[in-house]
């Protein structure tokens, strides 16, 4: 299946310190890519979907200040979480999906990052 | 607001029987339902896919049925082994928009020699 790398897998960082986590689809292009947020023992929670040359569509309850999403590229959404705070501290996972014929609307199979572990002292 | 269930507890079986997951939902009836695994500090890894219209669907020792009326699939791995422990997650994706997939918290599965 098709590939999705995300990049640090592992960060920790300063209360107040912003951290910059790359999704990158490596052998197909994603005009869509999603981010979710995953606490321990708990279900992926659905952050925002990045849609390419786009603003992305926050889920209701997530900051758009606090998480920034760029998506510049077909293989490239990124994610930025400014001024962090240990509250902050989660598993980040982003998921890229390629388009069918249809247009965005049309699903296909949805491919997962292997996760960026974000700890903030 | 659309709710997904499964069962929270782990699911401990002994290597070589039949292992059943269960996933309800409230609301609405996805488009799809798909099932994941997921092993600890790693992304989610796409499994079987059903859709709305679709009863069942096998793929090797993997099976998914879907009830839209009781509102609920179940995921069966027969024969398991110890290499199947993991956290299985159910997820529903509705269409329209940019069809978002939205998680259940997963069945952490252990399967014992």
């Amino acid at each position: 299946g098709a590939v999705v790398s995300q990049h640090p897998s592992r960060v920790i960082c300063k209360s107040g310190t912003s951290v910059k986590i790359e999704c990158r689809s490596l052998d197909f292009q994603a005009t869509t890519m999603f981010w979710y947020r995953q606490f321990p023992k708990q279900s992926l929670m659905l952050m925002a979907t990045s849609n390419e040359g786009s603003k992305a569509t926050y889920e209701q309850g997530v900051e758009k200040d606090k998480f920034l999403i760029n998506h510049a590229s077909l293989t490239l959404s990124t994610l930025t979480v400014t001024s962090a705070h240990p509250e902050d501290s989660s598993f980040y996972i982003c998921s890229a999906r390629e388009p069918l014929a249809g247009g965005p609307s049309s699903y296909n199979e949805q491919f997962f990052g292997p996760g960026t572990r974000l700890t903030v002292l | 607001s659309q709710k997904i269930e499964q069962n929270s507890e782990a699911l401990n079986i002994q290597e070589g029987k039949t292992a059943t997951l269960t996933c309800n939902y409230t609301n609405y009836s996805p488009a799809y339902l798909q099932w994941y695994r997921q092993d600890p500090g790693r992304g989610p890894v796409f499994l079987l896919l059903i859709r709305e219209n679709e009863k069942e669907k096998r793929k090797e020792r993997l099976k998914v049925t879907f009830d839209t009326t009781l509102k609920q699939s179940l995921f069966h791995i027969t024969a398991s082994q110890p290499a199947d422990s993991a956290t299985y997650l159910c997820a529903l994706l509705f269409s329209g928009g940019y069809n978002k997939l939205i998680f259940g918290a997963g069945t952490r599965l252990a399967v014992h020699p």
